[in-house]
């Protein structure tokens, strides 16, 4: 049971660039969602989902897009990349009743 | 969703007993406590969630009051491996976490 995976764990983009990080969890839950932590802070809620085919923004979804075909896999879309997405990126999933697992991360700089 | 406000940081020695404590005065009636921690370059983890009362498991324990309107989040014999940040969350099943910038627990020898 691997949890929730995140890939690439490190990626360097120049700006203007565009890239997608992967998510992908194996524990059929309904519910993923995206965040961003930039140093010395919280996280911040980028887009989640409710189940395959539904998606919604959060708090700071500029820049972003995601789509969710599968139970399994939510995928988050850096359409230009710019400085200011330099980031850690969080994706988690919740079966809803026990809260969230969370993946171990992508660390995004964009130079 | 509820706001939570808990201590920026706290530092502690190894062996003692740490308790944060988290206030959410606007928690609804079916929103649930939850603590996460996070270790630096890693995703958060939860460590304990309850509803009222006080709950324990094998890494923490928690104290709801009556009036729900807090918390207390409680490391029993706290090592150096305890250094971390401590979330606390209210949230509804099915709601999205709205993360706060923690309680930065150092951890001294």
């Amino acid at each position: 049971n691997a949890g929730v995976t995140q890939t690439p764990k490190f990626q360097v983009l120049k700006t203007g660039q565009s890239m997608t990080l992967q998510c992908a969890q194996d524990m059929n839950h309904e519910y993923m969602s995206w965040y961003r932590q930039d140093p010395g802070m919280g996280l911040r809620l980028i887009h989640y989902s409710v189940g395959a085919g539904i998606t919604d923004q959060g708090e700071v979804p500029n820049g972003y897009n995601v789509s969710r075909s599968t139970t399994e896999d939510f995928p988050l879309r850096l359409l230009s990349a710019a400085p200011s997405q330099t980031s850690v990126y969080f994706c988690a999933s919740s079966r809803g009743e026990r809260g969230y697992t969370f993946g171990s991360g992508t660390r995004l700089t964009v130079v | 969703l509820a706001k939570t406000t808990q201590p920026i940081s706290m530092d502690s020695y190894e062996g003692q007993e740490v308790n944060i404590t988290c206030s959410h005065n606007n928690i609804a009636t079916n929103d649930y406590i939850t603590w996460y921690q996070q270790f630096p370059s890693q995703g958060p983890r939860f460590i304990i969630q309850g509803y009222k009362t006080k709950v324990t498991n094998e890494v923490a324990s928690l104290f709801i009051p009556a009036d729900r309107k807090s918390s207390t989040l409680s490391l029993p014999r706290v090592s150096l491996s305890d250094t971390a940040v401590y979330y606390c969350l209210v949230y509804n099943y099915g709601q999205n976490f709205v993360f706060g910038p923690g309680t930065r627990l150092s951890v001294l020898p």
